[in-house]
């Protein structure tokens, strides 16, 4: 049972653009959320995470927005650079921290040159 | 940021052998650790969670007694896939669970490879 869905396996964008990931997930109990991005044959690196008690957080090229109604997460990357191209995973737990978190299926992004 | 390493990063061994793998956090403590196991493109997947001086809790479908978990200190963990066969081949990741400073991420290692034949 998926419990954190990526709908969309690949995404690609022109270089300077933005890029947007949709992250939804089903269990109304996580309340912590983190996105990582992951080249091939390597672990996967932490991007920005955010708690359920905000709806933004921003760092640099990286937002990532929160909408607990619609149980649903996205990662603004802005402008896209061609480095950005990699694997993007969003995870979430139900504990308040990163503990035992569970996985989309991940997205892959093309940024264009 | 923490750093997080894993080794070997890749291993070939014959089936019905032991391979170990260790995940080290190389600049902070972890009293928290995970393993993770990712298929071709699949998602990772929680194997168990290491905690240091107790025994690891397991996800369900995940044989305790052929991966076993040794979180000796605050910044080792080990797993060993006892008598390996080429099913058990895949990408392990391990993560280190860091809180500091109001915040709270886990850090992965760069994985290991393991090909079973």
């Amino acid at each position: 049972d998926q419990q954190v869905k990526q709908n969309s396996p690949s995404l690609s964008v022109q270089e300077g653009r933005i890029s947007i990931l949709n992250c939804d997930y089903t269990n109304s109990m996580f309340d912590y959320f983190l996105w990582y991005k992951k080249y091939p044959a390597e672990g996967p690196t932490f991007l920005i995470s955010i708690s359920s008690i905000k709806d933004k957080n921003e760092d640099g090229r990286f937002t990532v927005f929160l909408n607990k109604s619609a149980k649903h997460l996205s990662l603004h990357i802005v402008p896209s650079q061609p480095g950005d191209s990699a694997v993007y995973f969003c995870a979430a737990n139900s504990k308040g921290g990163a503990n035992n978190l569970f996985f989309g299926t991940g997205t892959r992004l093309t940024v264009i040159p | 940021g923490a750093v997080v390493s894993q080794h070997p990063s890749w291993v070939i061994c014959k089936s019905g052998t032991s391979v170990k793998i260790e995940c080290r956090s190389l600049d902070f403590q972890a009293t928290t650790m995970f393993w993770y196991r990712q298929f071709p493109k699949q998602s990772l997947m929680l194997m168990a969670t290491s905690n240091e001086g107790s025994k690891a809790t397991y996800e369900q479908g995940v044989e305790k007694d052929k991966f076993l978990i040794n979180h000796a200190s605050l910044t080792l963990s080990t797993l060993t896939v006892t008598s390996a066969h080429p099913e058990d081949s895949s990408f392990y990741i391990c993560s280190a669970r860091a809180i500091a400073g109001g915040s709270d991420t886990q850090y992965f290692g760069p994985g290991t490879r393991l090909t079973v034949l």
